[in-house]
């Protein structure tokens, strides 16, 4: 099975602008879960959606916002951009009753 | 203000040895623990899971062993490769959290030639 795969790798934003992120699962996956990277906080949940529900959010604010397609893929989008939304941003899929989840390679947003 | 990075804990091993690495876990109701790595410029790659009913287990090359009593997880890694050099995380989960894993600080592993 073809893993989880994230649309752009790279990105750079200037503050105040908006981005929007994509992730496909791995086939047969329905959930998909993101995540903020950074040296300074480390790895930290943002949401998690499954079969086009979101059941779980981490604490972000409001700017942060993601929705989930029938089939499975997901996006995010980041709003009026800060210089410190700079960060490695992780998209990972799961069968979502139980088991692991399975991170895709990333974009990295560089917000100048 | 200035981000500070995350200062990482290091473990230094020569190739061919056994290593260990830790993690201590934050939550008494996490019922499910996760290892990851994860290599420079890529994402956590899963390595091994173990469910709170279990103390041990064991995959190819790695062994997982869960202390709920002091809430401590550790990996074991056997005959050490220099492409086993990346930073490891443990995650942990709990019933009713679903799709959110919570992330230890991670350990550098460096393996010498």
């Amino acid at each position: 099975k073809a893993g989880v795969t994230q649309t752009p790798r790279y990105l750079i934003k200037t503050r105040g602008q908006q981005v929007t992120l994509s992730c496909s699962p791995i086939s047969g996956h329905r959930s998909v879960s993101w995540y903020q990277q950074t040296p300074g906080q480390g790895l930290q949940f943002l949401f998690e959606y499954f079969s086009e529900t979101q059941r779980n959010k981490g604490n972000f604010p409001g700017r942060f916002s993601g929705r989930q397609f029938s089939n499975s893929r997901s996006e995010m989008n980041v709003s009026t951009l800060e210089l410190g939304d700079s960060a490695l941003y992780l998209c990972a899929s799961s069968p979502g009753t139980s088991g692991g989840q399975y991170f895709g390679p990333g974009t990295r947003l560089t917000v100048t | 203000g200035e981000s500070v990075g995350l200062h990482l804990p290091t473990l230094s091993v020569q190739e061919g040895d056994n290593s260990i690495i830790n993690c201590a876990y934050s939550n008494s109701a996490s019922d499910y623990f996760i290892w990851y790595k994860q290599e420079s410029g890529k994402g956590p790659q899963f390595i091994i899971d173990i469910r709170s009913n279990m103390d041990k287990r064991q995959g190819q090359r790695v062994t997982v062993l869960l202390n709920k009593t002091v809430k401590h997880l550790s990996l074991q890694i056997a005959a050490t490769q220099p492409g086993d050099s990346a930073v490891y995380f443990c995650a942990e989960n709990w019933a009713g959290s679903q799709g959110n894993l919570i992330f230890g600080k991670g350990t550098k592993l460096s393996v010498k030639p």
